[in-house]
């Protein structure tokens, strides 16, 4: 069975202490594992798309990689915006809907 | 429009009274997703169109819910005869599915509180 797992599932960080979110994945033949964010009381709003193993993106203090089994989100030098929930999505073989994670609600305190 | 717009925002209805949500999905995206949030961010795709066509609906209730996206009209979900189960927040996204990327653009949700 398909599976999303991210961890840890909340994170309390100081302004500039930089971290790493992990989102762990068991799908066969990923068609592409997704990162949002969503803050409270709105809509997941879309981050970055990745591939295939190797693969890396850049977003200001953001960077999202991709190997065969999991993806990390790094975060550099955060502040107290970054603050919110992270949720890493797959999209499975054969399929086009999503499948989600459980995120990681991050908090940047000042 | 620009971004993908759901109404309304909340939605209260009393345990077996129907409940009707909608989404207008960005303009030029020809596909559109409902999901269902409930407690501990747990997603639960519902069902897909390809313009008004049912895409995918292998997440949706057998009994009790339902779905149009009809041409010139706002996408619905429909819930016949509301369970206190049915309480969370139900997203929309849609996808212009272009270059066979699937990047999914979601609306702010309806939260629909089942009393």
């Amino acid at each position: 069975e398909d599976q999303v797992t991210q961890s840890p599932e909340a994170l309390r960080l100081q302004e500039g202490e930089s971290s790493s979110l992990n989102c762990s994945y068991t799908v066969s033949g990923l068609r592409g594992l997704f990162w949002y964010r969503q803050d409270p009381g709105k809509g997941p709003e879309f981050l970055f798309t990745l591939y295939s193993a190797g693969e890396e993106k850049e977003k200001e203090r953001l960077k999202a990689t991709l190997t065969k089994k999991e993806s990390f989100l790094h975060i550099t030098a955060p502040k107290p915006e970054d603050s919110a929930t992270y949720l890493c999505a797959v999209q499975a073989p054969g399929a086009n809907n999503l499948f989600f994670g459980t995120g990681t609600r991050l908090t940047v305190i000042p | 429009g620009e971004e993908v717009a759901q109404t309304p925002k909340h939605l209260v209805r009393g345990e077996g009274q129907k409940a009707k949500l909608y989404c207008a999905p960005i303009k030029g995206h020809s596909y559109v997703f409902w999901y269902q949030q409930v407690l501990k961010n747990e997603f639960k795709f519902l069902i897909s169109f390809q313009n008004e066509n049912v895409f995918d609906e292998t997440g949706m209730p057998k009994e009790r819910f339902s779905a149009k996206c009809l041409p010139n009209s706002p996408c619905s979900l429909e819930i016949q005869a509301t369970k206190l189960e049915d309480s969370a927040v139900y997203f929309c996204a849609s996808s212009q599915m272009a270059g066979g990327q699937n990047i999914q653009y979601f609306g702010a949700g309806t939260r629909l509180s089942v009393l």
